[in-house]
């Protein structure tokens, strides 16, 4: 089992450019998340969703979007890069309301 | 939002027993508390989940009071590979949306 990856590790964008971000798992789980993680402080979650085709906002939606196409993927889009989105981003997956699993994270600088 | 709060910072030595507590007074009914541990450059790891009074497994403790508004996480016996953030979570699962991680607590053991 690979549990949740990320696709890409790192990225560099400029202002105004777009990019998507892909989670994937492989453990059937219904719930995925999506997380940013600004320097010395918590994660906050940004969109969610609870099964395949639905999705949901969190905390920070703003400047984001997201789609559950496939139950095994859960993409996050930036349409407009702006420099305050450069941050670490945690996709997460779950079992209904128990444990997530959290992938190793994306890097993302907006300059 | 489920809002959390713990100390932002303690400290330890090897061997000794640590408590970390969590205060979520606007819990909700069907709210679970989560525990998570993160190093540095790494996605948060599952340490525990309770829903009321006491929960323990191989690497922690989890006691809950009777009101569930706060939480403390018991860890036995720390070493220097248990310096990490704990974070609290309240919530998730279809309440995702109302939960929030908040800051965490940055554990240091010492040797």
């Amino acid at each position: 089992n690979a549990g949740v990856t990320q696709t890409p590790k790192f990225r560099v964008l400029k202002t105004g450019q777009s990019m998507t971000l892909l989670c994937a798992q492989d453990m059937n789980h219904e719930y995925m998340y999506w997380y940013r993680q600004d320097p010395g402080m918590g994660l906050r979650l940004i969109h969610y969703s609870v099964g395949e085709g639905t999705t949901a906002k969190g905390e920070v939606p703003d400047g984001y979007n997201v789609s559950r196409l496939k139950k095994q993927n859960f993409l996050l889009g930036l349409e407009s890069a702006a420099p305050s989105q450069t941050s670490v981003y945690f996709c997460a997956s779950s079992y209904r309301e128990f444990e997530q699993y959290f992938g190793p994270g994306t890097r993302l600088t907006v300059t | 939002l489920a809002k959390t709060t713990q100390p932002i910072s303690m400290d330890s030595y090897e061997g000794q027993e640590v408590n970390i507590t969590c205060s979520h007074n606007n819990i909700a009914t069907n709210d679970y508390i989560t525990w998570y541990q993160q190093f540095p450059s790494q996605g948060p790891r599952f340490i525990i989940q309770g829903y009321k009074t006491k929960v323990t497994n191989e690497v922690a403790s989890l006691f809950i009071p009777a009101d569930r508004k706060s939480s403390t996480l018991s860890l036995p016996r720390v070493s220097l590979s248990d310096t990490a953030v704990y974070y609290c979570l309240v919530g998730a699962g279809t309440n995702a949306g109302k939960s929030t991680f908040g800051d965490g607590t940055t554990l240091t053991v010492k040797p």
